[in-house]
């Protein structure tokens, strides 16, 4: 079974500065994918960034950006040059990649970020 | 950009009746989804589908659930007798298959039962 922990609740940073929201998981698959969405007050689950486990360099997407550290498990967000509208609940996910959990996302509680002006 | 729709956006029933949620995944899309998310809780993975028959389902998923394809565009999620506790709201997701692993939800449907 696979497994998201997100540890902050909320996080507060002030516009243009950069902020990492935390992500750490859990799986006994060899074969992973990480994602990051993002939700807004208004409800939809938006695609921010996606890492595959065998993946060597680190996804960006933009402003987003991951740090992907194999060996400690975790699946950090980056978010750069925050902006007003980034203000949002961000949930990390985890996906099964093998076997007959194909596709199937586990997420994490998330974390609500409020960028302040 | 092609995107993933939800009718409706919101939809109240009464406690013991049928619902149908439905949803129009990208077009050349394989694999298709449905999470709901209990209001202030996290995403929960209800069900995954593929070539005409589910691939996973969750604990969540039972008997008042069934989802159907019934054309080339449409997926749609059925609940049987709605109790309250399925009061939430719904994403549809779709995603490529084969080495693409992404996956595109939709705007969702808030079901309030009441």
């Amino acid at each position: 079974a696979q497994k998201i922990t997100q540890t902050q609740p909320g996080m507060f940073v002030q516009e243009k500065e950069a902020v990492t929201l935390d992500c750490t998981y859990d799986t006994s698959d060899p074969s992973y994918g990480l994602f990051w969405y993002k939700q807004p007050s208004s409800g939809e689950m938006i695609f921010l960034i996606y890492q595959g486990s065998y993946d060597q360099q680190n996804a960006t997407e933009g402003r987003y950006s991951l740090n992907f550290q194999k060996a400690r498990k975790s699946a950090n967000l980056v978010i750069s040059a925050s902006q007003l509208g980034d203000s949002a609940m961000y949930f990390c996910a985890i996906l099964n990649a093998g076997g007959t959990s194909y596709g199937k996302l586990t997420f994490g509680q998330g974390t609500i970020l409020t960028v302040h002006p | 950009e092609p995107e993933v729709t939800q009718t409706p956006s919101h939809q109240v029933t009464q406690m013991g009746q049928e619902v149908i949620l439905r949803c129009v995944p990208i077009s050349n899309h394989l694999y298709f989804y449905w999470y709901r998310q209990i209001l202030g809780q996290k995403v929960e993975f209800l069900v995954s589908f593929y070539n005409n028959e589910i691939s996973e389902k969750s604990e969540i998923f039972d008997d008042q659930f069934s989802v159907e394809r019934p054309d080339g565009s449409n997926f749609t999620l059925k609940i049987r007798s709605t109790k309250l506790e399925d009061s939430a709201m719904y994403f549809c997701a779709s995603s490529p298959g084969g080495m693409t692993y992404e996956q595109y939800f939709g705007p969702g449907t808030r079901l309030t039962v009441t």
